[in-house]
């Protein structure tokens, strides 16, 4: 079946360092890759996706390439900010797997930012 | 716009007792989801609805649990009689995609369940 699996955290860093957060998927077919973020007291949010390999996902800051060859969706940031502290989610979603469409999420990694 | 609206935001029962939650999607969200979240896990789909039809639910434990959407609209998830591993964030989302892509996922906060 479809799996993910993301860098266990938490993770701390000092504003403006660079971020990497790895995932890795096992799925069936060309799934979609998908980062998402839970702010402190917030609901899940879309960060970024991307649906076929060699895509390039990208928002506020943060980018995500589909890799095929090594199944994995690693999410980076050139400089964070403490705003950017938050849960984050990589997930995919399998569109070969008809009538049963849904997001498979990683376990989440807890990211903190210290000024 | 208003977000996904769920209710309660928290609630604390006794083992054994009934609780319901309730959802309100986004307005035209044909697709409405119940994702369970416990601690330290990344959410998992309990049942998924394309308007009022309830088109999986392979995941959602029947003999405790059962959800409606009525009028394909609002949706109400049931939990009779609680147990203690039912303490978890259960989150409500909603999407204007169906069919073999899954497109974005609109959450609403959750409701936190913590049975005693």
């Amino acid at each position: 079946g479809n799996s993910v699996t993301q860098m266990e955290g938490p993770v701390t860093l000092s504003e403006e360092a660079f971020l990497t957060i790895n995932c890795t998927y096992t799925a069936t077919g060309y799934p979609s890759l998908f980062w998402y973020v839970q702010y402190p007291g917030e609901g899940l949010q879309l960060l970024l996706k991307a649906t076929k390999a060699d895509d390039k996902g990208s928002n506020k800051g943060f980018e995500a390439t589909y890799r095929k060859e090594t199944t994995s969706f690693h999410l980076e940031k050139g400089s964070v900010q403490v705003s950017d502290s938050a849960v984050y989610f990589c997930a995919l979603s399998d569109p070969l797997n008809f009538g049963n469409e849904k997001l498979t999420f990683g376990t989440g990694t807890r990211l903190t930012i210290i000024p | 716009e208003a977000g996904v609206v769920q209710s309660p935001r928290y609630k604390i029962i006794e083992k054994k007792q009934p609780v319901a939650f309730w959802c309100n999607p986004i307005s035209g969200h044909n697709t409405l989801y119940w994702y369970l979240q416990n601690l330290g896990q990344g959410p998992e789909l309990l049942i998924r609805y394309e308007n009022e039809e309830a088109v999986d639910d392979s995941q959602l434990p029947k003999d405790r649990f059962s959800a409606e959407r009525l009028k394909g609209v609002d949706s109400t998830l049931k939990i009779q009689p609680a147990e203690l591993g039912d303490s978890a964030v259960y989150l409500c989302a909603s999407s204007l995609v169906a069919g073999p892509y899954v497109g974005e996922l609109f959450f609403g906060e959750g409701s936190r369940l913590t049975v005693l």
